[in-house]
């Protein structure tokens, strides 16, 4: 069964210092990696994702994340935080064959102090 | 193109009543998924459709949820008998082939049962 962890559930950065948060997953083959964000009381919106290829993915709002297959790691990082990202961010990980259902962590809430 | 659409965004409902939510898929997407979301934890799927066939249903569907896609449009997912644990937010999401298995969430429909 796919697994994913997310080891830290809260981390309070510095407006404009460097963010990294990790993501750990579990799966018997080649996954799909996903990384979203969500707001309080919003839906999640899709920052990155990855399927193949270059292992150095970019995302929107100057996000990025390395898949790292010896590791099991799918780590996302930002060199320049802004409030504004203030947020939980999930890591999710699905099949690569058919359709995908994904398997989410419990998530990693951003705080940003000032 | 409005992006994957739920309603209603709130519900309150006395424990023992029936709720239904909708849910609006992106245009042309034949896959759709729900998701239930509890505070503090991510997403975790319950239920699979591709056009109007529901292929895959999560153990977390109990006999009391139902779910329909009856034109292979728009979903609803309607809990019968509502108890205090079905306190969550429901996640409603699409994907087609063209998407890959990028996985697209609406806003979400919250309910609250007291």
């Amino acid at each position: 069964a796919q697994s994913v962890t997310q080891p830290d559930i809260h981390i309070t950065v510095s407006e404009g210092a460097s963010l990294e948060l990790r993501c750990n997953y579990s799966y018997g083959a080649t996954p799909y990696l996903f990384w979203y964000v969500q707001s309080p009381g919003q839906g999640l919106q899709l920052l990155l994702k990855y399927f193949s290829g270059d292992t150095l993915v970019q995302g929107i709002k100057g996000f990025e994340a390395e898949f790292k297959r010896s590791q099991s790691s799918f780590n996302l990082r930002k060199p320049s935080v802004h409030w504004s990202d203030a947020a939980e961010y999930f890591c999710a990980v699905g099949a690569q064959s058919g359709y995908s259902t994904l398997t989410f962590g419990k998530g990693t809430m951003l705080l940003v102090s000032p | 193109d409005t992006g994957v659409s739920q309603d209603p965004r709130h519900k309150i409902t006395k424990r023992g009543q029936n709720v239904t939510f909708r849910c609006d898929p992106i245009s042309e997407h034949n896959r759709l998924y729900w998701y239930r979301q509890t505070l503090g934890q991510g997403p975790e799927f319950l239920t699979y459709f591709q056009n109007e066939a529901q292929l895959e249903k999560s153990r977390l569907l109990s006999d009391r949820f139902s779910a329909e896609r009856p034109k292979g449009s728009f979903s609803t997912l309607e809990i019968q008998r509502t108890e205090q644990g079905d306190s969550a937010m429901y996640l409603c999401a699409s994907s087609d082939l063209l998407s890959g298995n990028t996985i697209y969430f609406g806003e979400g429909s919250w309910l609250t049962v007291v």
